[in-house]
């Protein structure tokens, strides 16, 4: 079957501009993450959607982060006025909402503010 | 919060087994053990989890002693493909879901 896929899968932009981030996660998984990985580091949780509601954003970074969900599948992450520091592998993940332990990542957006 | 310890690096050639040991000191009763494995460029790649005791699966073998307070990831015969950063980690519920990635453990494999 399909895993998570998120496109694009490389984005280069320009500092100050906006940038949307897309995630498809796995059919029938209700639980999705948002997690950021920069250059030789591991990963940094962002955001946690159950459904459409986001019960954890407490990594999300600063108020130019954002992120929505919508009929309980497919999300976005917006960054607004993007930074340098911003550049990073945006990753993606889902799951049963009664496994959380173990989510499917997908391949991730490489990001790359210039 | 459970905080997991483990090696940095860890280098190996070929055919040899592989043992990554984990500590997590403050893990609660309820918190099961999970590793993830990352090959470079790619998102992360769930591969045991476990409670105690033993736990095999086509991937890997994980040990876990009786008071649970490390773990033992064990890759039998390694191959070169085998090179990948493995994660340890004790998720937390009441954090959400979100797993807490440490640095991991570097393995690499020569020929």
């Amino acid at each position: 079957g399909a895993g998570v896929s998120q496109s694009p899968s490389n984005k280069v932009t320009e500092k100050g501009k906006d940038v949307e981030l897309r995630c498809d996660p796995i059919s029938g998984h209700t639980a999705l993450y948002w997690y950021r990985q920069s250059l030789g580091q591991g990963l940094e949780f962002l955001i946690y959607f159950q459904g459409n509601s986001a019960p954890d954003k407490s990594g999300l970074p600063s108020d130019r982060f954002s992120a929505e969900r919508t009929g309980g599948s497919v999300s976005t992450l917006t960054i607004q006025r993007t930074q340098q520091e911003d550049s990073a592998v945006y990753l993606c993940a889902s799951s049963l909402e009664t496994s959380r332990e173990t989510q499917y990542f997908g391949p991730g957006t490489r990001l790359l503010v210039l | 919060l459970a905080k997991t310890t483990q090696p940095i690096s860890m280098d190996s050639y070929e055919g040899q087994e592989v043992n990554i040991t984990c500590s997590h000191n403050n893990i609660a009763t309820n918190d099961y053990i999970t590793w993830y494995q990352q090959f470079p460029s790619q998102g992360p790649r769930f591969i045991i989890q476990g409670y105690k005791t033993k736990v095999t699966n086509e991937v890997a073998s994980l040990f876990i002693p009786a008071d649970r307070k490390s773990s033992t990831l064990s890759l039998p015969r390694v191959s070169l493909s085998d090179t990948a950063v493995y994660y340890c980690l004790v998720p937390v519920y009441n954090q959400g879901g979100k797993l807490i990635f440490g640095q991991g453990t570097e393995l690499s494999v020569k020929p």
